[in-house]
């Protein structure tokens, strides 16, 4: 089945340093999604990404989508404490998404 | 933005009881609904689709007869675990979807049986 491999796993930063994500499709997508989770709470909807070589920003996040819409990253600029929790992406097959495993991000203030 | 309920937020419930689990699109309609399953610090693990006044289509591995779904209109969706066991405890998250392609998540429900 279709699979969406994220990495890495886990990453701590000292506030202020950036921090990437990077998510990876063995097939083609029809589009990529992001979303955060914080600590308890449910994933909430950051971006879309629908067309190849796209890259979006919101403030200090920037999204990208691959040339072959196989691959996706977020980046974050010069991180701050209100950036903690785990970043999922979410690859668009037909009518459902497959997400993947989450990128856990602490920041040490 | 849209905005998705989820009720109840958190339950209880002893083993071998059923648990019913309700997700409503509180102002859009939602002609495509999801129920997710999230253990601890994992991914989103969807179990089914649901489109209104049709049956749900289940991923594969997900018990059909122990997850029964219910779309009966654009803005709810029921989600029932059957005769439920320790195993089941959870967080079961719902998303609902209009015209669009985005998926707009429910604040989740955490199950507990004992």
């Amino acid at each position: 089945g279709q699979q969406v491999m994220q990495i890495p796993q886990y990453q701590h930063v000292q506030e202020g340093e950036d921090f990437t994500t990077y998510c990876n499709s063995s097939t083609t997508l029809s589009n990529i999604q992001w979303y955060k989770q914080r600590p308890g709470g449910h994933p909430v909807f950051l971006i879309q990404l629908v067309k190849s070589g796209e890259v979006k920003k919101q403030k200090r996040l920037t999204f990208q989508f691959g040339e072959a819409k196989k691959n996706s990253s977020l980046h974050i600029t010069a991180t701050q404490t209100t950036d903690v929790g785990t970043y999922f992406c979410a690859g668009s097959y037909g009518n459902k998404l497959v997400f993947g495993a989450g990128t856990i991000l602490r920041v040490k203030s | 933005g849209a905005v998705v309920s989820q009720h109840p937020s958190r339950v209880i419930c002893k083993s071998g009881t059923s648990v019913k689990i309700e997700c409503r699109s509180l102002d859009f309609q939602a002609t495509t609904m999801f129920w997710y399953r999230q253990f601890p610090k994992k991914s989103l693990m969807l179990m089914a689709t649901s489109n209104e006044g049709s049956k749900a289509t289940y991923e594969q591995g997900v018990e059909k007869d122990k997850f029964l779904i219910n779309h009966a209109s654009l803005t709810l969706s029921t989600l029932t675990v059957t005769s439920a066991h320790p195993e089941d405890s959870s967080f079961y998250i719902c998303s609902a979807r209009g015209r669009g392609e985005t998926q707009y998540f429910g604040p989740g429900t955490r199950l507990l049986v004992l």
